[in-house]
């Protein structure tokens, strides 16, 4: 069967560096999509690997390997809007979209 | 320009109705989808549409059906509602394949 797994809940403080980690086994793999979801609100576009590395895009960061089915978003110098589910998706053979449960992250002053 | 709209916001509904949810996008898109969100799960797919005309079947398309008369409309009907559809239902569009897939504002549906 297809599964992403990823934390539940996460607590990280103001200011510091938090990392999310993502794991997948999926019927072929055309990509992985990390989105921000804040509560009562639709998910919103972070970023998409396809090949192994890391992307940078402003505080945000997101790793891929391939080899070991792993992801993970880094998120720098939080801020309290940071507070959100971060949900991992995995593009699979279909071109479909394999959703993980999401990361509740909370962040503290 | 709107980006992708989905009617209504919420709605309460009685077992056994009828109900449809409608989603507009005006990205000229080919690709659509529809999906549900529930506690503690990932979103799950019910239905897409990979361009006007053609349907598909996601993880969880029974009791549910669509159609995708035009590129801009993807509407969502429940022929007769159950308890268990209770849930947040998400529309979707993008331009195919593995591009990014935009959200619209989700409809809270809530079935008694």
């Amino acid at each position: 069967g297809q599964n992403i797994d990823q934390p539940t809940e996460m607590t990280a403080t103001e200011g510091a560096i938090v990392q999310i980690n993502c794991t997948y086994q999926t019927s072929g793999f055309n990509g992985l999509f990390w989105y921000q979801q804040h509560a009562g609100e639709a998910p919103t576009f972070l970023s998409y690997n396809v090949l192994d590395g890391l992307e940078e895009k402003g505080r945000f960061s997101s790793f891929l390997s391939r080899s070991k089915g792993y992801s993970y978003l880094l998120l720098k110098e939080l801020q309290m809007k940071d507070s959100a589910s971060y949900l991992c998706a995995v593009v699979d053979s279909n071109y479909q979209l394999i959703w993980g449960a999401g990361t509740k992250l909370i962040i503290k002053p | 320009i709107a980006g992708i709209t989905q009617a209504p916001t919420s709605q309460i509904l009685a077992a056994g109705r009828r109900m449809t949810l409608r989603c507009t996008q005006d990205m000229r898109h080919n690709a659509m989808y529809w999906y549900r969100q529930d506690l503690g799960l990932g979103l799950r797919l019910i239905h897409y549409s990979n361009t006007a005309g053609t349907t598909g079947k996601g993880e969880v398309p029974d009791g549910y059906s669509v159609s995708r008369a035009n590129t801009d409309d993807f509407p969502l009907t429940l022929a007769s509602a159950v308890p268990s559809q209770t849930s947040v239902y998400f529309c979707a569009s993008s331009s195919g394949g593995a591009d990014t897939q935009y959200f619209g504002p989700g409809t809270r549906l809530t079935v008694l």
